[in-house]
């Protein structure tokens, strides 16, 4: 089974405001990663948060982690239609050579 | 420098065919991926590799064989096509700097489209 479950699955919202996407996780983890996904493109890394570390920025970017409830959010503000893509989140479960990804927040940033 | 590149981009096989996909990165990465991408799903991993001559089954496994032989190429092979193996395929690279994984970012290709009629 998947290590990472985003939701909400889908999410629509205003250019201008806030969108907030979660991410659940079931085993211990090193880090935690957040990608974006354009339709028809690879996937891009937008950030890491460590598991010592409880919030993370870079530019509209904020990302806080939970490990006592194995939970992640990542936080775009002021959303642009540019930001419309799906966004992952994956984990380094700790002792593994590889990243798990969740099944996706599709985000809609409606001009 | 072109990242991670995969080849090809597009490919419609007939079910019991056979054909191999091309990974190649030319940033020196130790580890290299294989992953699916089914419609509304997350990336599930297939095979993947630390190091050149060596490989190792992911979540995903069965259909699929893959090769390392240079270190700058990952090959995932389908022996005998079946629909269910339509999906997108993404290859991908991670340096691997000390600490597996740890830290370090995985960088993708842009994706390789298999149709399986």
């Amino acid at each position: 089974s998947q290590q990472g479950e985003e939701d909400p699955q889908a999410l629509s919202i205003q250019e201008g405001e806030n969108a907030t996407m979660n991410c659940s996780y079931k085993t211990s983890i090193n880090n935690l990663q957040w990608y974006r996904q354009n339709s028809g493109r690879g996937l891009v890394h937008l950030i890491l948060i460590r598991s010592n570390e409880r919030e993370k920025h870079s530019g509209r970017l904020r990302v806080t982690l939970d490990t006592s409830k194995k939970s992640s959010s990542l936080l775009i503000t002021a959303s642009r239609a540019a930001d419309t893509a799906s966004y992952f989140c994956a984990t380094d479960a700790s002792g593994a050579q590889k990243l798990v990804f969740g099944q996706g927040t599709r985000l809609t940033i409606n001009p | 420098n072109a990242g991670v590149t995969q080849t090809p981009k597009f490919r419609v096989l007939k079910t019991g065919q056979s054909m191999t996909l091309l990974c190649a990165q030319d940033m020196n990465h130790e580890y290299m991926y294989w992953y699916r991408q089914d419609p509304g799903m997350g990336l599930r991993l297939i095979h993947y590799s630390v190091g050149e001559g060596t490989t190792a089954k992911g979540e995903v496994p069965d259909g699929y064989n893959v090769s390392r032989l240079k270190k700058q190429n990952f090959l995932l092979g389908l022996e005998s096509a079946a629909p269910s193996q339509t999906s997108v395929y993404f290859c991908a690279s991670n340096p691997n700097r000390g600490v597996p994984v740890s830290g370090n970012t995985i960088y993708f290709g842009e994706g390789s489209w298999l149709t399986v009629v």
